[in-house]
């Protein structure tokens, strides 16, 4: 079955610090791929996307996410982490077409001082 | 540019009744998506709308129903309102060949 797996539910990382969001994604040929953040009782906000080319993508926020074929994953990155990051942080897929998107189960950020 | 609407902001219903979510999508998207996001359960899509017409519709029961109007803004009914039914219910559109869905910030849904 298609989906998408984030293995931490929950990473804490220093201010200031590097973070690195895993997702890993199961379908028979590479998807469009999506990350959105979501703060705390909103909605969600698209961080990046990747289509197709190259497989390092900038996105807004100083994140940017690293597509491995022979991985089947999509991970986020960020170097220096700010408070106002915290949130929780969702990676989502979708074959090629117009369905609907395949979400994670999310990973919750927490950055402490 | 504005964004993705949604009202009300917050709902709170009985069991038993029915609820009606609203969403407006950015202008010139012709297609809605609605998803719920429930608590434990995370965010699993319900039904997807394109020129007005029903094209998909997820794993949920014949009570979760919508609608597309001529205008592109799309409605979301539940009928027979269960506990379980309390939830964030998401409404995105899409933009372009490459099914990049924008969201608003959703509608809260609480079932008593």
């Amino acid at each position: 079955a298609q989906s998408v797996t984030q293995p931490d539910i929950h990473i804490t990382v220093s201010e200031g610090a590097s973070l690195e969001l895993r997702c890993n994604y199961s379908y028979g040929a590479t998807p469009y791929l999506f990350w959105y953040v979501q703060s705390p009782g909103q909605g969600l906000q698209l961080l990046l996307k990747y289509f197709s080319g190259d497989t390092l993508v900038q996105g807004i926020k100083g994140f940017e996410a690293e597509f491995k074929r022979s991985q089947s994953s999509f991970n986020l990155r960020k170097p220096s982490v700010h408070w106002s990051d915290a949130a929780e942080y969702f990676c989502a897929v979708v074959p090629k077409g117009n369905t609907p998107l395949v979400f994670g189960k999310g990973t919750r950020l927490s950055v402490i001082a | 540019e504005a964004g993705v609407t949604q009202s009300p902001t917050h709902l709170i219903k009985t069991r038993g009744q029915q609820a009606t979510l609203r969403c407006s999508p950015i202008s010139g998207h012709t297609s809605v998506y609605w998803y719920q996001q429930a608590l434990g359960l995370g965010l699993q899509f319900l039904l997807w709308y394109d020129e007005g017409e029903e094209r998909n519709r997820g794993n949920f029961p014949p009570r979760f129903s919508g609608r597309q109007f001529p205008n592109y803004s799309s409605e979301l009914n539940v009928n027979a309102l269960e506990l379980e039914d309390s939830a964030l219910y998401l409404c995105a559109s899409r933009q372009g060949a490459y099914n990049e869905q924008f969201f608003g910030p959703g509608t809260r849904l609480t079932v008593l």
